[in-house]
């Protein structure tokens, strides 16, 4: 079975950096992606994590722990356009990610 | 040019009708999914279909027919709509089966029964 947890809400100031954490527990577990989802839109790719550590890639970056079943996703230097839902899916046996219900981060001024 | 294009975006019918969704990529991709997006923001996967044969159904009820023609679409037709299935449907396509590759999603169909 899946289980993924995340929080329902976050909000951050514009220019600071935020952390979204994500528990799973899959079986037969794979690698973890991230997907950012603006309101009314399609999620987007932002990650797939396989190994332990972290995984930087611009403004976003995306850590793993296996042996936890924990994950994060850290956004710096935030803007504006970065309020958004962030959807956390972990891949199991199957191959097919099993997404939680996302968290929604509002960025103020 | 759009990579996973949906029609219609929005869908507003009366309950007992019958509905179709179509679903096109241009990406040359082998694997394309149907998801289900309900109003608490869940993504379930609903089908999976690699090179126009199924390979994942979940838990779906038996008035939801997938069709996928050629590898490059993959259609949903729903039979006997009812008010449950309200919800935001989005196809994907992915190179792979899934496992790190990621999703490009369409933007998704808006389905209102009522």
């Amino acid at each position: 079975g899946q289980n993924i947890d995340q929080p329902t809400e976050m909000t951050a100031t514009e220019g600071a950096i935020v952390q979204i954490n994500c528990t799973y527990q899959t079986s037969g577990f794979n690698g973890l992606f991230w997907y950012q989802q603006h309101a009314g839109e399609a999620p987007t790719f932002l990650s797939y994590n396989v190994l332990d550590g972290l995984e930087e890639k611009g403004r976003f970056s995306s850590f793993l722990s296996r042996s936890k079943g924990y994950s994060y996703l850290l956004l710096k230097e935030l803007q504006m356009k970065d309020s958004a839902s962030y959807l956390c899916a972990g891949s199991g046996g199957s191959y097919i990610p099993t997404f939680g219900r996302g968290t929604s981060l509002i960025v103020h001024p | 040019d759009t990579a996973v294009s949906q029609t219609p975006k929005y869908l507003v019918t009366q309950m007992g009708n019958d509905k179709s969704i179509k679903c096109e990529q241009n990406l040359g991709h082998d694997t394309m999914y149907w998801y289900k997006q309900d109003s608490k923001k869940f993504l379930k996967i609903m089908f999976s279909y690699n090179n126009k044969e199924l390979i994942i159904n979940e838990t779906v009820p038996n008035r939801f027919s997938p069709k996928s023609p050629d590898k490059a679409h993959l259609n949903l037709h729903i039979n006997s709509l009812e008010l449950g299935d309200s919800a935001v449907y989005f196809c994907a396509s992915s190179q792979g089966e899934g496992d790190g590759y990621g999703y490009t999603f369409g933007s998704g169909t808006r389905l209102t029964v009522v």
